[in-house]
């Protein structure tokens, strides 16, 4: 059973460009959540969906970013008109169930470590 | 407002040694909490989990405490090896569907 994959592990984009980020989760899981990891600085939630449901995404900043969990596919947060502070490692972690239930456990992917010059 | 501390930042110890890292957190009602390992550059390694009605989880040569009274955990490594060295990171649910993190303690053994 293969881990929660990350793709492209290492991104650059410059100032004002697009950056696309996927997440597959873990095989039988429906629940996805995205932290970042800035420099020198601890992980911080950004959103969590369910398949075609974004439940919480109080962590994500309201403008440039969004995210998605299609139906079929794997998780994508999208970052739009990226600008230099937005160069951090992004991590999405799945679960196979949410928090009340056994099973709970988040396994992490490698990430994607986004530089914006 | 739920947070997550981790004490020390750093920590040098000799290779052999059995040592302690702590982590407390402001809220005791919590779902779950997790110990992960982060080594320089990479992603989070799961290394235990426990539960809200556990007490401790142990895996090979690592055992995690819980004290939701207290609002603390600790992670016990034993007998410590270099390849120990990573950086600890206390991740804990709340019951909001997402880990509070703490900023990890960067733990170095000496060979």
């Amino acid at each position: 059973n293969a881990g929660v994959m990350q793709n492209p592990r290492h991104l650059v984009r410059r100032r004002g460009q697009e950056a696309r980020l996927r997440c597959s989760p873990m095989k039988g899981h429906s629940h996805v959540y995205w932290y970042r990891q800035l420099p020198e600085e601890g992980l911080k939630f950004m959103v969590y969906l369910q398949k075609e449901n974004i439940i919480d995404e109080s962590g994500m900043p309201k403008e440039r970013f969004s995210a998605e969990f299609p139906k079929e596919g794997p998780s994508i947060l999208r970052i739009q008109q990226v600008v230099r502070g937005d160069s951090a490692a992004y991590f999405c972690a799945s679960s196979l169930v949410g928090t009340s239930g056994s099973g709970n456990e988040q396994f992490f992917g490698p990430g994607t470590r986004l530089t914006v010059l | 407002k739920q947070e997550v501390t981790q004490i020390p930042a750093a920590l040098s110890v000799p290779e052999g040694e059995n040592l302690v890292l702590n982590c407390s957190f402001t809220d005791s009602a919590i779902y779950n909490l997790q110990w992960f390992r982060q080594d320089p550059g990479k992603g989070l390694t799961s290394l235990l989990l426990i539960q809200s009605s556990q007490r401790e989880q142990t895996s090979g040569r690592l055992n995690a405490s819980l004290d939701k009274s207290s609002g603390r955990s600790t992670l016990y490594i034993a007998a410590s090896q270099p390849g120990d060295s990573a950086t600890y990171l206390c991740a804990v649910n709340f019951g909001n569907e997402k880990l509070t993190f703490g900023t990890g303690t960067r733990l170095t053994i000496i060979p």
